[in-house]
């Protein structure tokens, strides 16, 4: 497929279980981006990659969460002991390259819910 | 820090009207970037249309086109013979163009559009 897929698309996690969020670029993207869609709101920014680079995490709520993107392309999003407020949708993006404009391009999000 | 603030958590529109959805965004740059995504029952976002604060003249998509009052900070969609399939959330984003700022997308909450048959 040429999009960003994400996997998986549903997750339902019991308190305080781990859980690992996968994102697949497009191919070639340089840089990558993970943000947290909490329900009724517009997404919010985690984390920033420029291939394995983690170059931003100031977004990150707690140090619960865990980003890697370890070869430069695909990355995973972990969330350690969950907790029902990290219940969202998680957005990944990609673009090509850094600098003048370079448009964003969207996954489908995995819906996280915490019981 | 940018902030983007859409004041209108619902619009409806009857088909084939015409809708405003407003935003307004506070920032101390001088250059940026301003966009409307879509994003429908699917969550995929969607890229509708985008406009660089340098350029005075107003970005047009066919039936989509911007509104860019620069001094006053604010940046409408107008959308045009409104669709069925224009229905979903769209939210109003701010990227910087500084180097080293990430180039991270600052959302608004949001506006949900129905389009009336």
């Amino acid at each position: 497929g040429a999009g960003v897929s994400q996997s998986p698309r549903y997750k339902v996690a019991k308190r305080g279980q781990d859980v690992a969020l996968r994102c697949d670029p497009i191919s070639g993207h340089v840089s990558l981006f993970w943000y947290q869609q909490a329900l009724g709101q517009g997404p919010e920014f985690l984390t920033y990659f420029q291939n394995e680079a983690q170059l931003d995490k100031s977004g990150l709520p707690s140090d619960r969460f865990f980003a890697e993107r370890p070869e430069g392309s695909v990355s995973t999003l972990k969330i350690q002991r969950t907790q029902q407020e990290d219940s969202a949708v998680y957005l990944c993006a990609s673009s090509l390259g850094v600098g003048t404009y370079n448009e964003q391009f969207f996954g489908p999000g995995t819906r996280l819910t915490v019981l | 820090a940018q902030t983007v603030t859409q004041s209108q958590p619902e619009m409806s529109v009857q088909e084939a009207e015409t809708v405003t959805l407003s935003c307004t965004y506070d920032t101390s740059e001088s250059d940026y970037y301003l966009f409307w995504y879509k994003q429908p029952p699917s969550r995929q976002m969607i890229l509708v249309i985008r406009q660089e604060a340098y350029k005075q003249q107003n970005a047009t998509e066919n039936r989509f086109s911007v509104n860019f009052q620069k001094a006053a900070k604010s940046f409408s969609l107008k959308i045009s013979d409104s669709q069925l399939g224009d229905a979903a959330m769209y939210f109003c984003a701010y990227r910087s163009v500084e180097i080293g700022a990430g180039n991270m997308l600052t959302f608004g909450g949001g506006t949900r559009l129905m389009v009336k048959p």
